[in-house]
């Protein structure tokens, strides 16, 4: 069965701590991994797409990087403005767009 | 550029009312989508639309109609509202994946 796992489901920073999320899948072919960052009352904004493992992509205090099983995302030296929920998204290789599988999200809270 | 946006931000409704949720994006994506977001799950595709004219069911249809008007708008419409259809409802767009969002419409059926 095609699924996303995101851990933690909560995360408490201060800021400056780097840390990583988590995102892992099982799809039966996969054509992408997508990152996105939601606020409280708006919808997800798209951070990074990932394709191929050993695959990486950066954005300021952000690093996507992918394997074949799972893909992080790397905070280095958080800010508070980095709270946020982060989604994880798996496109399988498959046609149709029930071919998209979301994760429940990281729910990131960064300390002053 | 607005990008995906909807209508209304907010909706109370009884049950077996009826409403219908706009959204209307400015990409020029053929791709467009409707989804429901409840705490605990994630992002439930509903409904989509591949094309201008063409509609498709998701995840979970049940409860619900959409009609692509044109390329621009996709309207999510609950014929009888019931509890259990209280959720954000999120609609986005795509050419092709990933798919870019607007804000939501928060309903509450009661």
């Amino acid at each position: 069965e095609d699924q996303v796992t995101q851990s933690p489901e909560a995360l408490r920073l201060q800021e400056g701590e780097s840390s990583s999320l988590n995102c892992s899948y099982t799809v039966s072919g996969l054509r992408g991994l997508f990152w996105y960052r939601q606020d409280p009352g708006k919808g997800p904004e798209f951070l990074f797409t990932l394709y191929s493992a050993g695959e990486e992509k950066e954005k300021e205090r952000l690093k996507a990087t992918l394997t074949k099983k799972e893909s992080f995302l790397h905070i280095t030296a958080p800010k508070p403005e980095d709270s946020a929920t982060y989604l994880c998204a798996v496109q399988a290789d498959q046609t149709g767009a029930n071919n998209l599988f979301f994760g429940t999200g990281t729910r990131l809270t960064v300390i002053p | 550029n607005a990008g995906v946006t909807q209508t209304p931000k907010f909706q109370v409704l009884k049950t077996g009312q009826s409403m219908t949720l706009q959204c209307a994006q400015d990409m020029n994506h053929n791709s467009m989508y409707w989804y429901r977001q409840d705490p605990g799950m994630g992002l439930r595709l509903i409904y989509y639309s591949a094309s201008e004219g063409t509609t498709d069911k998701g995840e979970v249809p049940n409860g619900y109609n959409v009609s692509r008007l044109n390329k621009r708008e996709f309207s999510l419409r609950l014929e009888s509202a019931a509890p259990s259809q209280t959720s954000v409802y999120f609609c986005a767009s795509s050419e092709p994946p990933p798919l870019h969002f607007g804000n939501g419409t928060r309903l509450t059926v009661t």
